[in-house]
Parts: structure tokens; C-alpha cells; sequence
């Protein structure tokens, strides 16, 4: 079966390091998403990318946040200085189009711990 | 805004039981919706995609219907097993921006199941 590989599966880091999060979408797919999990606030959407280019960012904090494409088939997220309050599990997940007749695969996630 | 909304929190039954959980969205303007599966420490594995011109999918034990004119889904699964315990979370395939672009997936919080032997 296709998947959407995400690495590293865990990460714990120190405050004020800079964090990578790697994303491999279906071959094919051409829409990827990035969401974060935490048991308050449930999934939220961080970043949105359609054909690489970044469609919709407004969920992510852009002071230390940043979402890239550098080519089809990886998709990064970055958070330099991380904080405490960033320990979350980050979801990548990918789709073809708006997702209308298939709908959209997840990755496992990168559990992230920030100490 | 598109406000997804999952009734119970948390379920604990039976196995052997049939069992329905709810969703409910506020805009109606949605072009999908789609159930995931979540295990604890886990990923999202997708269960069922209903296309807003469907009423309902099965898939095995489980079947979705969808109402988008009432805003309501449902997820029941016939003669739970204890496999079945997981959260699950249904999400809205939007078609109109809310400071985005279309096909934005709007997430409800979840129910908790629990299916006991």
C-alpha cells in the first residue's frame, strides 16, 4: 500500500533549538497538509500546499514556523527556536487535487517533546 | 467559519454491540467527508469518504451516512469487537475559503471508544 512516510517518528529537543520535520507524500499526490495534534485544540492546520506552492499558512506561527516544497516529492516544516508549548504530534498527510474522490492519506507522525 | 462537532466525547460498550456516533458541521458547503481511525500513539487511517452527492457508504461492518442539508454524519458500526477501540474522528472536505483555499479538512475533536470483552 501507498503511504505517507513522516520522519523522525519521535523527537525531543531543548528549548530554543531548531526543529526539521520531514514529509514524503504519495507519489502522485500533488496536495499536502500539514497538522498538528494536541489534546486541547484537537487537529489543526498548519499548512497547505497544492503543486508545491503554498496555499494556505494562516494556522502556523510565521515568527518561528516555516513550510517548504523543495521539490514534489518532500515536504518540510521547521521551528526555530522551538518552544514548550510546540510539543505536539505534527501530521503530514497528501492527496491528489482537493482530495474530492479519494480523500486524503495521513503519515504516523512525528511526535515532538520540547523540554 | 466551519465548526465540526463529534457527540460523545467518549463511549464505552459492550462488545457485541451496535453502536452510532455522531458528527455534526455548521456550513453545509462541503464538498466530502471522511472518517479516520485513530489508535493511541498513532496515525490516521481513513475508514470511509462519503462525497457530498452521497448518502451514505459501508465498508465491512461500518456505514456512513451523511445528511449535508442538516449538517449531520453518522458512523455506526454493527456487533463492535474489541478491536474496534480507537477514537474516531470525522473530518469536512470544505468548498468555500475561510482565509484558505478549498479542500481544507476541518477536523471534529474525536470520539473515544471503547469496546469491553
Amino acid at each position: 500500500d501507498a503511504r505517507v512516510t513522516q520522519t523522525p517518528r519521535h523527537k525531543v529537543t531543548e528549548m530554543g533549538q531548531e526543529v526539521t520535520m520531514r514529509c514524503q507524500p504519495i507519489l502522485g499526490h500533488n496536495t499536502v497538509f500539514w497538522y498538528r495534534q494536541t489534546m486541547m485544540q484537537g487537529l489543526e492546520l498548519l499548512a497547505y500546499f497544492r503543486n508545491r506552492a503554498p496555499l494556505d499558512d494562516s494556522g502556523m506561527p510565521k515568527d518561528r514556523f516555516s513550510a517548504e516544497m523543495p521539490d514534489a516529492t518532500l515536504a518540510t516544516l521547521k521551528i526555530q527556536p522551538s518552544e514548550p508549548r510546540d510539543s505536539a504530534v505534527y501530521f503530514c498527510a497528501s492527496g491528489l487535487g482537493r482530495g474530492f474522490n479519494y480523500g486524503y492519506t495521513f503519515g504516523s507522525g512525528t511526535r515532538l517533546t520540547v523540554v | 467559519k466551519q465548526e465540526v462537532t463529534q457527540i460523545p466525547a467518549a463511549l464505552s460498550v459492550p462488545e457485541g454491540e451496535n453502536l452510532v456516533l455522531n458528527c455534526s458541521f455548521t456550513d453545509s458547503a462541503i464538498y466530502n467527508l471522511q472518517w479516520f481511525r485513530q489508535d493511541p500513539g498513532k496515525g490516521l487511517t481513513s475508514l470511509l469518504l462519503i462525497q457530498s452527492s452521497q448518502r451514505e457508504q459501508t465498508s465491512g461492518r461500518l456505514n456512513a451516512s451523511l445528511d449535508k442539508s442538516s449538517g449531520r454524519s453518522t458512523l455506526y458500526i454493527a456487533a463492535s469487537q474489541p478491536g474496534d477501540s480507537a477514537t474516531y474522528l470525522c473530518a469536512v472536505g470544505q468548498t468555500m475559503n475561510y482565509g484558505g483555499s478549498q479542500g481544507n479538512l476541518i477536523f471534529g475533536k474525536g470520539t473515544k471508544l471503547s469496546v469491553k470483552p
